[in-house]
Parts: structure tokens; C-alpha cells; sequence
């Protein structure tokens, strides 16, 4: 089981692109790396999720390298409403269950 | 298109009593999961139901807890005789197919348990 490994809090202002970066040096050849946010007083909501290079939605962005050890969610121009604690998950279905970490608590500051 | 309900919101209940939380999947999801999350903790797997597979209960913390799932939709979990340490927000989610790991969890807003 991959362990993963962000930082635990990240201050950013308006407007600017914020990127968290998720270690997972143990990431076996089938994993995917997905990521989820959750605002306070509620369930996680799932971003993005990729396998390799690059993948970009409506919300964000997740860079991945080639050797996959790594990952970068990507938000740009964040606003207020970004404030939420973003969980990466690598093998995020192990036979169902998803194995959160601590997650990176970004504050957008105006 | 309606999302993962639960109820209660709240529930406040004294040291020793038993509890149910209830969960309404999206219909249609196979797979439904229960998970806890302690004050400024993240989240702790619980139980997972795939279809009419035999749950995976290794998340349990103890024999105090148990859940079913009644046709393969709306699932209870019962905590017995609570305790203190069971005072968190217990967070359900369900998915299309669950088993695979690009199937995405859709969470509810979670039912806060406090135990006096």
C-alpha cells in the first residue's frame, strides 16, 4: 500500500495558482492518484484523478512525472471558497476502502 | 440528481446507549462505505458493501460496531454501548461500482456524533 506524503498546511492569496505536491515513492504500476477536497462540515468531494503526465478538468490540474513518484495538484487563481483541506490518495480502491492521510489544509487569504 | 443523504445531522447521546446512523446511497451505486473522522483527524475507513458481497468489516474499531445495508441500498451502522472516543463525524459514501481504483466516492454531509 503506497503511503503518501504533503504538506500539512499551505497559505496562498487570491488569485494566485497554488500547487500542492503529494509524495508516493512506493506507487505500484496499476495505482492511480486521485484527489479529493473537503470544506469544513462536509464530506470529501473528489477533484481529479490521473495516471500519468498531465490531466486538467473544469477545477484543476494534476501533473505527473514519468517515474510517478510524485504528483501536483494544480489550482489556479484560487479564491476564498478554495479554503478546504485537499487529500491525495494513491491505490485509491483498495477492494473499496480509500486510505486518507492527513490531507494539506490551504487557506485562501484575500 | 439527489446526492448521498444521512441522517441525522446531529445526534447527541449519553455514554452507554446505543445509536444508528443512517445512510441513502445514490441510486443505482453498487458500493457504499462508511468512514470516521475525529475532531481535526482525517478520515478512518469503517465498512464497505459491494453488491450482495460479504462486507468488508476490517475497519471496525470494535465489536461495539456493526452496519447493514437492507437491499442493496440504504445501510445503518449501529454503535453499541457508546463510549466518548466514539464522538466524531461519521462520513458515508457511496460509488458506481466500487472494487476498482478509478471509481469515485461520493460523500455525504455526515452525521456529527457526540457522546456526553
Amino acid at each position: 500500500l503506497a503511503k503518501t506524503t504533503q504538506p500539512i498546511s499551505m497559505d496562498s492569496y487570491e488569485g494566485q495558482e497554488v500547487n500542492i505536491t503529494c509524495s508516493h515513492n512506493n506507487i505500484a504500476t496499476n495505482d492511480y492518484i486521485t484527489w479529493y477536497q473537503q470544506f469544513p462540515s462536509q464530506g470529501p468531494r473528489f477533484i481529479i484523478q490521473g495516471y500519468k503526465t498531465k490531466v486538467t478538468n473544469e477545477v484543476a490540474s494534476l501533473f505527473i512525472p514519468a517515474d510517478r513518484k510524485s504528483s501536483t495538484l494544480s489550482l489556479p487563481r484560487v479564491s476564498l471558497s478554495d479554503t478546504a483541506v485537499y487529500y491525495c490518495l494513491v491505490a485509491a480502491n483498495q477492494g473499496g476502502k480509500l486510505i486518507f492521510g492527513q490531507g494539506t489544509e490551504l487557506s485562501v487569504k484575500p | 440528481g439527489a446526492g448521498v443523504s444521512q441522517s441525522p445531522s446531529n445526534k447527541v447521546t449519553e455514554k452507554g446507549k446505543d445509536v444508528e446512523l443512517r445512510c441513502d446511497p445514490i441510486s443505482g451505486h453498487t458500493a457504499l462505505y462508511w468512514y470516521r473522522q475525529s475532531l481535526g483527524q482525517g478520515l478512518e475507513f469503517l465498512i464497505y458493501f459491494q453488491g450482495n458481497s460479504a462486507p468488508d468489516k476490517s475497519g471496525l474499531p470494535s465489536d461495539r460496531f456493526s452496519a447493514e445495508r437492507t437491499g442493496g441500498s440504504v445501510s445503518t451502522l449501529t454503535i453499541q454501548r457508546t463510549q466518548q472516543e466514539d464522538s466524531a463525524v461519521y462520513l458515508c459514501a457511496s460509488s458506481p461500482m466500487g472494487r476498482s481504483s478509478t471509481d469515485t466516492q461520493y460523500f455525504g454531509p455526515g452525521t456529527r456524533l457526540t457522546v456526553l
